[in-house]
């Protein structure tokens, strides 16, 4: 069974990029008809969709983000990225990595905190 | 963009019947999935595929989806179902997942 885990800084300053890595076991990441994405969550809010790369290597966007976001792929280390640049308080929350395959709805990591203060 | 809108709050005494809606443009057309999520965790996925469950969620959790609302049921509600629950869907005309807005469910 697909395990997450995400990794990368708690706390940013205003202006910076938030860089966060997910690191998949118990299968691969070019495993055929994946989504490896990112979701994230302000505190006491929602969930917001950020992204996904599908296991061909093409990415989606929330068009809310997409001038700011990237996400790609290691498959030589099992692990995908987010990358989101000019980051501001509105961008602080718990960003969860998560996977599907199909329909068959999304595996989540345990979430990481990131706060964006200066 | 696309759109799907959920109640606030559900309130349910203890072994009786919560629904949850979710409403979008013609949902019925869509996969949709609902996820469990309880405080200081990572939400877990309750129903896929309109109706299916994922191995170890109990057959008290049901779904449904038809036209422009799907709706998980909850049967004999127990303390333990308290939690937010998450609709999602995949819009292919965007190209993108969403999310409803949740609903907290308490069972008094």
């Amino acid at each position: 069974q697909l395990q997450l885990q995400e990794s990368g800084p708690g706390l940013l300053k205003p202006s910076e990029t938030l860089s966060l890595t997910c690191t998949v076991s118990g299968g691969s990441i070019s495993g055929s008809s994946y989504y490896w994405g990112w979701i994230r969550q302000p505190p006491g809010k929602g969930l917001e969709w950020i992204g996904s790369v599908y296991y061909t290597g093409t990415t989606y966007y929330n068009p809310s983000l997409k001038s700011r976001v990237t996400i790609s792929v290691d498959t030589s280390k099992n692990q995908f990225s987010l990358k989101l640049s000019s980051v501001t308080a509105a961008d602080t929350a718990i960003h969860y990595c998560a996977s599907r395959s199909g329909y068959s709805g999304f595996t989540w990591g345990q979430g990481t905190l990131v706060t964006v203060s200066s | 963009s696309y759109e799907m809108t959920q109640p606030p709050s559900v309130s349910v005494s203890p072994g009786q019947t919560a629904s949850i809606t979710c409403s979008g443009d013609k949902l019925g057309d869509k996969y949709v999935c609902w996820y469990q999520q309880k405080a200081g965790q990572s939400p877990v996925l309750v129903i896929y595929q309109d109706t299916r469950r994922p191995s170890g969620i109990p057959d008290r959790f049901s779904g449904s989806n038809s036209g422009n609302t799907a709706t998980l049921t909850v049967s004999g509600t127990q303390a333990m179902d308290e939690a937010d629950y998450y609709c999602q869907a995949w819009d292919s005309s965007t190209a993108r997942d969403v999310f409803g807005g949740g609903t907290k469910l308490t069972v008094l």
